[in-house]
């Protein structure tokens, strides 16, 4: 059983869209969770950390559900430069490993 | 946010050769770092955590004797591939993590084993 898993998509969706990603984790004592953007051929880089009480930057809105083991992503008003592979990442904490899901695809379209 | 390094970006070795990739906190302390490796169009696989001053710890399934990781200082650490063969052929990165628990990637290096 992996340790995080994300649906890897694609999602196809047009510009102006609001399109959202779960991620859910295994190990309930995780402890901290992140989404990355990932580019073709890139390396991933940080789009935002996930708090507890959830958190807002722009278009982007991460939430984190411990009941469920799951974590969001919502993007509103989907830009062209948003297509990317969006990875979620969980640390176990004392364990000081990170897990990475295989991704969620995003396209999106003029 | 933080930066980090690694270096080569690409490498291409023969089979039996063995190869050093360097990773590098440019712009805070790294105490951990992660090496990770990744193939097309699939997610990133922790290879093993790099823990300054003590040996680094292996995911299980990775030989520790032909990835040989050092972590020499607090910005350095090191991934050797030994004795390389063409299935090692992969994307490398390295991520350092910082005092708030973020990791930052390095660029990755692109290893071709011929």
């Amino acid at each position: 059983r992996k340790e995080v898993e994300q649906d890897p998509g694609p999602f196809n969706v047009p510009e102006g869209a609001t399109v959202a990603f779960n991620c859910t984790y295994s190990n309930s004592a995780s402890q901290s969770f992140f989404w990355y953007r990932q580019d073709c051929r890139k390396e991933p880089k940080l789009l935002m950390s996930v708090y507890s009480s959830g958190n807002e930057d722009g278009r982007f809105t991460a939430q984190l559900n411990r009941a469920s083991q799951y974590i969001s992503l919502l993007i509103r008003d989907s830009k062209l430069s948003d297509s990317a592979t969006y990875l979620c990442a969980v640390n176990e904490g004392d364990f000081n490993k990170f897990y990475f899901g295989s991704g969620t695809k995003l396209n999106v379209k003029p | 946010g933080a930066v980090v390094s690694q270096h080569p970006s690409r490498v291409i070795c023969k089979s039996g050769t063995s190869v050093k990739i360097e990773c590098r906190s440019l712009d805070f302390q790294a105490t951990t770092m992660f090496w990770y490796r990744q193939f097309p169009k699939q997610s990133l696989m922790l290879m093993a955590t790099s823990n300054e001053g003590s040996k680094a710890t292996y995911e299980q399934g990775v030989e520790k004797d032909k990835f040989l990781i050092n972590h020499a200082s607090l910005t350095l650490s090191t991934l050797t591939v030994t004795s390389a063969h063409p299935e090692d052929s992969s994307f490398y990165i390295c991520s350092a993590r910082d005092r708030h628990y973020e990791q930052y990637f390095g660029p990755g290096t692109r290893l071709t084993v011929t």
